[in-house]
């Protein structure tokens, strides 16, 4: 099974920052590599897909790149909304089964 | 609005069984693949289950492969997670998700449903 490990688990930063989380895939997974925001209490929100194509409605200071094994999600600017729990997730393996990574959590320094 | 709603979480004793359901509106229900998620009491998100969009085809994760069974009623918008011999590590926020097409991730979740396996 591919393993998908995100780092750091957790972030400290002010609003204004440039934030970048990583994920790495055990194998190679292509682009198939999906960026999530989830918020206490809330179900996950698309932010990414396809390593780097921004989900519709999410803001342009999202960005994602990588492909292969390796992986990054880039807040360009960061917001007081998005202090949040951040997965990224792998769509390659079959027969079609889907691994979240271990989350990434953004929090006010 | 695309929606889904998911319904039919509760406290189960180990061992024994339940049935979730999620509603599905605003969208062709029948065109896309779904999917079940957990997610533990704080915890990391874990894909449970899939199926395709004709229900012809089905996959799970091996934690729970010969004890839970996901199924769709196309008919009624309706996906289905039939859960038996629950284990208390089962415990967790069960969400149904839409696989977006073409986009191999999850675009369109539940607001998920407590799932709490006990004595």
């Amino acid at each position: 099974d591919i393993q998908m490990t995100q780092s750091p688990s957790s972030v400290s930063a002010s609003v204004g920052d440039r934030v970048t989380i990583t994920c790495r895939a055990s194998q190679g997974i292509s682009s198939w590599l999906a960026w999530y925001q989830q918020k206490p209490g809330k179900a996950p929100k698309l932010l990414i897909y396809a390593a780097s194509s921004l989900q519709s409605g999410v803001p342009s200071r999202f960005s994602g790149s990588g492909s292969g094994t390796d992986f990054t999600l880039t807040i360009s600017s960061l917001q007081p909304e998005d202090f949040a729990t951040y997965y990224c997730q792998q769509a390659n393996s079959f027969p079609r089964g889907f691994t979240f990574g271990g989350g990434t959590k953004v929090e006010i320094k | 609005e695309v929606q889904l709603v998911e319904s039919g979480g509760g406290l189960v004793q180990p061992g024994g069984s339940l049935r979730l359901s999620c509603a599905a509106s605003g969208f062709t229900f029948s065109s896309y693949w779904m999917h079940w998620v957990r997610q533990a009491p704080g915890k990391g998100l874990v894909w449970v289950s899939r199926i395709n969009s004709d229900g012809s085809s089905t996959s799970y994760a091996d934690s729970v492969k010969g004890r839970f069974t996901i199924s769709r009623d196309n008919a009624k918008n309706t996906l289905y997670l039939q859960m038996n011999s629950l284990r208390a590590e089962d415990t967790a926020v069960y969400y149904c998700a839409r696989e977006g097409s073409y986009l191999d991730a999850f675009d369109i979740w539940g607001q998920g449903t407590m799932v709490t396996v006990s004595s």
